[in-house]
């Protein structure tokens, strides 16, 4: 069954920390896609990252990082140097052959200055 | 600019009063879907539609009906609100429905109270 379990409920941390949101995801599929969502708290939800299951190269975005281990079937998300603006809720989802997203329930950060 | 948009942002409602929640995007996108965000259970998928005329089932259909008459919109019916209906409401939408998986794009969101 396709699952995401995000077990971090919230996080909080003080400015120019780097922290670290884990997800972990369970798919019987070869073939399937992760993505993170940000969710600010003025309630949209912003695209960050999809990442389908063939490509295991990590990727940095300014200072925005995830790894992706099919091994431990993980996708971390790590953001370096946080910032208050960083505080939000962080979604991992999953998506195999069709387009519907399985979402986890959430990771709420919190960047104190 | 390209975006998805929801009509109303916040709606406050009784018990059994029909409403529709409209979900229009301007990026020809095929795919559409509605989720609804609960606390403690993140988005679940309720209805989604591939193209114009086919729609089906996400995860939590009950209580819900859609339609899919053209290519940009795609409102979300709730026929006899219940207060089990209370939630945050997302639509989104994505390029193609071709089981290679496109990033889909949210709407800003519609909170839901039901009374």
């Amino acid at each position: 069954a396709q699952k995401v379990t995000q077990a971090q409920t919230e996080i909080s941390v003080v400015e120019k920390e780097d922290v670290t949101l884990d997800c972990v995801y369970e798919t019987r599929d070869t073939t399937y896609y992760l993505f993170w969502y940000k969710q600010p708290p003025s309630g949209e939800l912003v695209f960050l990252i999809r990442r389908n299951s063939f490509d295991e190269q990590n990727e940095i975005s300014g200072r925005y990082s995830w790894n992706f281990q099919k091994s431990t079937s993980s996708f971390n998300f790590t953001i370096t140097a946080s910032q208050v603006v960083d505080s939000a809720v962080y979604f991992c989802a999953l998506s195999e052959d069709t387009d519907k997203l399985i979402f986890g329930t959430g990771t709420r950060l919190q960047v104190f200055p | 600019e390209a975006q998805v948009t929801q009509n109303p942002r916040y709606l406050i409602t009784v018990t059994g009063k029909k409403l529709t929640v409209t979900c229009s995007q301007n990026m020809n996108h095929e795919y559409m879907s509605w989720y609804r965000q609960d606390p403690g259970l993140g988005l679940r998928q309720i209805y989604y539609s591939m193209n114009v005329e086919v729609t089906d089932k996400g995860d939590v259909p009950e209580g819900y009906k859609v339609s899919r008459k053209e290519k940009r919109n795609f409102p979300l019916i709730l026929e006899s609100p219940s207060p089990n209906q209370t939630s945050l409401y997302f639509c989104a939408s994505s390029l193609k429905a071709t089981g290679v998986s496109e990033t889909q794009y949210f709407g800003p969101g519609t909170r839901l109270l039901v009374l």
